[in-house]
């Protein structure tokens, strides 16, 4: 079974400049989800997509941040933008259930971003 | 929302000894209880999970407990071994959303 995909591995842009990652989830699963991950902390999440539908944004900062999964599959993160503090790897996961049923998360390399 | 906190944040152990790595919850409807091994600039792996319906799983090496009433779990690894070295983190899951914890950092030292 191929894992989540994610691109690219590495990012480094200047603050203020746009960047945007991509992933693609293990097919057939519904569920998607984008974390950041800070140096030295757990993966926060950002934004949860039950198939083409956000189920959870509540932490992601909309007024920098956005994201779009439009045919149910492949999803993009992008910051626009980009702040210092915005330093981290951001972790793309999969899973294969809907609601409560939910369980098991397969997490992608993610994306390390490095904003100078 | 759920508040995972996880403990100890770096746990240093000789090769053989036992390692246990402690998180609390605060939302009583979780009942999902994942556990990651995150390898230096890899993705985290899932080793081992509970639901909130079984007090204890054991995987070989591994085994994580459950206590809902006072709500925290555990992960145990016994016999530890270099390839054990990575950080761990323990999650909770409340609704649709997961929670983590900030993460355990164990060396093994052999």
């Amino acid at each position: 079974e191929a894992g989540v995909a994610q691109s690219p591995r590495y990012k480094i842009i200047e603050k203020r400049q746009s960047v945007a990652f991509w992933c693609n989830p293990i097919s057939g699963h519904a569920t998607l989800y984008w974390y950041q991950q800070i140096l030295g902390q757990g993966p926060k999440l950002l934004i949860q997509f039950q198939n083409n539908g956000v189920v959870d944004d509540s932490q992601l900062p909309k007024d920098r941040f956005s994201a779009e999964r439009l045919k149910g599959v492949d999803s993009t993160l992008k910051i626009q933008p980009a702040k210092l503090e915005d330093s981290a790897v951001y972790l793309c996961a999969s899973s294969v259930g809907q609601g409560v049923l939910v369980n098991i998360q397969y997490f992608g390399a993610g994306t390390r971003l490095s904003v100078l | 929302g759920e508040n995972v906190e996880q403990h100890p944040s770096t746990l240093s152990v000789q090769e053989g000894d036992s390692a246990v790595i402690k998180c609390t919850y605060s939302d009583s409807a979780s009942n999902y209880f994942p556990w990651y091994k995150q390898e230096l600039g890899k993705r985290p792996q899932l080793i081992i999970d509970i639901r909130s319906n079984v007090g204890e799983k054991k995987d070989q090496r591994i085994a994580v407990t459950l206590n809902k009433t006072a709500k925290h779990f555990s992960l145990h690894i016994t016999e530890t071994q270099p390839e054990d070295s990575a950080v761990y983190f323990c999650a909770a899951k409340g609704g649709n959303q997961f929670y983590f914890g900030t993460g355990t950092s164990l060396t093994v030292i052999p």
